[in-house]
């Protein structure tokens, strides 16, 4: 199993501040995509990487930056919180072999 | 662009009853796959079945089975004997596999999700 880990499980934070998830594989998988989940509207995808500084935005990309130094960590930033940005967010991998995908946990982030 | 549509928000069975959860989806490629993924309470997101276009034979893994058509691009999902533990949200999702040899991505598109209930 591909070991997958989010940070924080839960945070609460001010409109206008910055935030910064934190997405951490342990097996070098070469895929890792940001997904935001909101009622109504099933996973959307916010951003993707295909390889370490190696990025494209994705359908939701607007207020939000990603980065990726290393292979094994995706960090998602929202470089000033709005409201709107309130949900639970999902990092995902591709394993190669199989074309499967494996979530995290999820980070619930309220923005208010 | 791909759309996958889940038209029922939400569904409700009876213990050891069958249901079946509708999904359609839009393309105009002919390989592809097809994922149910099942969300209980507690949000992890788990792989239920997987389907790929160019396999006929429908998928079907212990009591979870699809009912793929792809000309009708549709792509069902019927829980058989239902168990209290299937209650959650299950989404429905494509994906398009990458070009050969170009190392380029290719995504999940998710559709809205149903709410399924079971009853005791």
């Amino acid at each position: 199993d591909a070991g997958i880990t989010q940070s924080p499980r839960h945070k609460v934070t001010e409109t206008g501040t910055p935030v910064t998830l934190r997405c951490h594989q342990t097996e070098n998988h070469r895929y890792m995509y940001w997904y935001r989940q909101d009622p109504g509207h099933g996973l959307r995808l916010i951003h993707y990487s295909y390889g370490v500084k190696d990025t494209d935005k994705g359908e939701v990309s607007d207020g939000y930056s990603v980065s990726r130094s290393k292979t094994e960590d995706f960090l998602l930033t929202l470089e000033s919180a709005t409201s709107s940005q309130t949900s639970v967010y999902f990092c995902a991998i591709r394993e190669d072999r199989d074309y499967g995908y494996t979530f995290g946990s999820g980070t619930r982030l309220t923005v208010v | 662009a791909q759309t996958v549509t889940q038209s029922q928000p939400e569904m409700s069975v009876q213990e050891a009853e069958t249901v079946t959860l509708s999904c359609t989806y839009d393309t105009s490629e002919s390989d592809y796959y097809l994922f149910w993924y099942k969300q209980p309470p507690s949000r992890q997101m788990i792989l239920v079945i997987r389907q790929e276009a160019y396999k006929q034979q429908n998928a079907t893994e212990n009591r979870f089975s699809v009912n793929f058509q792809k000309a009708a691009k549709s792509f069902s999902l019927k829980i058989s004997d239902s168990q209290l533990g299937d209650a959650a949200m299950y989404f429905c999702a494509y994906r398009s596999p990458p070009p050969f040899y170009t190392g380029a991505n290719s995504k999940l598109t998710f559709g809205k999700g149903i709410t399924l209930s079971v009853r005791p």
